[in-house]
């Protein structure tokens, strides 16, 4: 299994560009999630997917749109990017968010974002 | 908002020394979970807590959940090179996501 992987790995933008990022998870997961970490920031909660077809916001939305048409893909797209989103963004999956065991979350390996 | 702290923000050790690292809540957390990311690496899951004044062990590593569910600490006992990274705590509070705290980067000097 390849867990979960995201493409692409390193992306240079322009202000005003758009693109999308794309993450796939190969261990049927129902939730998906997308995450930027700034330094000092730790990981901050973007936007999650609770199931094929669904989206929710997390603590930073603003700029990002996401879609989960398949139930092993979570897309988010930067429609115009902007300065502020130079991140390294992370996707991760789970099993379950309950309490119980299986919701670990398994990251992918990451995409380095800059905007200049 | 819901925050989750963490410290210290940076921990410089000699290898062999012990390693501490806090998690702290506002409010009431249902569970915590542990994650370690290694230098140009992705947070791996370390451990779970869910029951109030939990312990669990780990080889050398203790994790322990408060009596309030409030706050939760990670020991790493004779560190060891291979120790290194960043290490993030992250809650759950009474909503369904995990809210990471903002990590503890530890350095092992050998």
């Amino acid at each position: 299994n390849a867990g979960v992987t995201q493409t692409p790995k390193f992306r240079v933008l322009k202000t005003g560009q758009s693109m999308t990022l794309l993450c796939a998870q190969d261990m049927n997961h129902e939730y998906m999630y997308w995450y930027r970490q700034d330094p000092g920031m730790g990981l901050r909660l973007i936007h999650y997917s609770v199931g094929e077809g669904t989206t929710a916001k997390g603590e930073v939305p603003d700029g990002y749109n996401v879609s989960r048409l398949k139930k092993q893909n979570f897309l988010l797209g930067l429609e115009s990017a902007a300065p502020s989103q130079t991140s390294v963004y992370f996707c991760a999956s789970s099993y379950s968010m309950g309490l119980a065991g299986e919701n670990e979350q398994f990251f992918g390996p990451g995409t380095r974002l800059t905007v200049l | 908002g819901q925050q989750v702290m963490q410290i210290p923000q940076y921990q410089h050790v000699q290898e062999g020394e012990d390693f501490t690292t806090y998690c702290n809540s506002s409010t009431t957390l249902s569970n915590i979970q542990w994650y370690k990311q290694r230098p140009g690496g992705h947070p791996v899951f370390l451990i779970q807590l869910v029951k109030s004044g939990e312990v669990k062990k780990q080889k050398r590593l203790t994790f322990q959940f408060g009596e309030a569910k409030k706050n939760s600490s990670l020991h790493i006992t004779a560190t060891q090179t291979t120790d290194v990274g960043t290490y993030f705590c992250a809650g759950k509070h009474d909503t369904d996501k995990l809210i990471f705290g903002t990590g503890t980067r530890l350095q092992v000097f050998p």
